[in-house]
């Protein structure tokens, strides 16, 4: 069985600063790894994900994430944030069996200006 | 290309009542899944559909059901409404690289 926890249920940050929000996950099987993101009445889009290969992937607003075998987390991490980035970030993982994703908990990330 | 489309956009519904909700997933995608999002329990896989056959279902009761079509939409049925189930119903569609597409989701209301 996977699952997928996420620390911080709301993580408030000033805008221009840097942020991360932590994820951990645990799984039998390999795992494809992916954080989606909400903003507020609308249904979820994915920001980045791993697959496979390098382990630091990118997604083209600035946000990051780095796949950690050994402590079996995926951390997404932007250097500066700004207010449009406030929404729900949700940590997730599929295995390579099917298609179902197991969500994390969610971590409402706050903008203070 | 269109996205994943979910009909209706809301719902309300009185307890005891039934309802269907749709999903057309995009053009060539493989599977379809269903999700309930509420504010305790977050995002929870409900079933995923691929080629028409039920592949994985989640913890609910079996009250709630679904279905593919040939032509991949999906449709999910919730009978005996109960007021806990009110949520946020959200389908998702996936290709063949593992990449889910999210509808905006249906909010039902049960009062």
């Amino acid at each position: 069985a996977q699952s997928v926890t996420q620390l911080d249920s709301q993580v408030p940050v000033f805008e221009e600063a840097p942020v991360e929000l932590r994820c951990n996950y645990s799984s039998s099987v390999s795992v494809y790894l992916f954080w989606y993101v909400q903003y507020p009445n609308q249904g979820l889009q994915l920001l980045l994900k791993y697959l496979s290969g390098s382990t630091l992937v990118e997604s083209i607003n600035g946000f990051e994430a780095e796949f950690n075998k050994s402590q079996t987390s995926f951390h997404l991490r932007k250097p500066s944030v700004h207010i449009s980035d406030t929404a729900e970030y949700f940590c997730a993982v599929t295995s390579n069996r099917d298609d179902k994703i197991i969500f994390g908990k969610g971590t409402r990330l706050h903008i203070l200006p | 290309k269109a996205g994943v489309t979910q009909t209706p956009r809301y719902l309300i519904k009185t307890r005891g009542q039934q309802v269907t909700l749709s999903c057309s997933p995009i053009s060539g995608h493989r599977s379809v899944s269903w999700y309930q999002q509420t504010p305790g329990q977050g995002l929870q896989f409900l079933f995923e559909y691929f080629s028409e056959t039920q592949r994985n279902k989640g913890n609910f009761p079996g009250r709630f059901s679904g279905r593919q079509f040939s032509n991949s939409r999906s449709e999910m049925n919730v009978s005996t409404l109960e007021l806990g189930d009110s949520a946020l119903y959200l389908c998702a569609s996936v290709g063949l690289n593992t990449e889910a597409f999210f509808g905006q989701g249906t909010r039902l209301t049960v009062v």
